[in-house]
């Protein structure tokens, strides 16, 4: 069965450099989150769309900013990088009927130097 | 606002079934239970989720109690594949709502 896929799955980047993150929904999944996971901790909500309009936002910076396309694929860009910024970044996907469970991808791992 | 409270962690024996329990007792009537387990480093993999009846799948079956103020996972034969970190969820059933993950229970299955 078909995935999220993430791409690049590994990115380092340099502090004050810019970042851009790409998420591929399951196929017929219309809404995105994504998610943060810091070294030793739990994921932690960033944000998420819906029909490619932002349905909710967590603790996400104001460096960051994020988009859904009419491909209902996402792109989560990151600008002013921090060493703090180092994590995995998870995309989910969930589909547009029943329950609503989130599928993950495999994350984009992101080390800033 | 942590609204379930799971143990820290469990070991299991390879084989035998593991039973997680999950407490949330503040759970409100449009609440479901969602079950998500995380591999070292994995993306959140989804187990199972359910509303106020038992539920079972090909991974694991999910005990809701009556008053639904605590759940129990089981996996019914542990595996080695099987260790990572369980969380306990709950959360309206909704495109608007996002999982909050709080601090799940380190499963590490022994051989």
């Amino acid at each position: 069965a078909a995935g999220v896929i993430q791409s690049p799955r590994h990115l380092i980047k340099e502090k004050r450099e810019t970042a851009t993150l790409k998420c591929y929904p399951i196929p017929r999944h219309d809404t995105v989150y994504w998610y943060q996971q810091g070294p030793g901790q739990d994921p932690q909500f960033l944000i998420s769309f819906y029909e490619k309009m932002q349905s909710d936002k967590g603790s996400i910076p104001d460096r960051f900013s994020a988009q859904q396309f009419s491909d209902y694929h996402s792109e989560l860009n990151m600008s002013s990088l921090e060493l703090g910024d180092s994590a995995l970044y998870f995309c989910a996907s969930s589909p547009r009927t029943g329950d609503y469970e989130q599928y993950f991808g495999p994350g984009t791992r992101l080390t800033v130097t | 606002d942590a609204k379930t409270t799971q143990p820290p962690s469990m070991d299991c024996a390879e084989g035998r079934a593991a039973n997680l329990p999950c407490n949330h007792s503040t759970i409100s009537g449009n609440e479901y239970v969602y079950w998500y387990r995380q591999i070292h480093s994995q993306g959140p993999q989804y187990i199972i989720h359910g509303l106020k009846n038992n539920e079972t799948n090909e991974m694991a079956s999910l005990i809701i109690t009556e008053d639904r103020k605590s759940s129990t996972l089981i996996l019914p034969h542990a595996t080695l594949r099987d260790t990572a970190v369980y969380y306990c969820i709950v959360r309206v059933a909704s495109n608007d709502y996002k999982l909050s993950f709080g601090a799940g229970t380190t499963v590490t299955v022994r051989a």
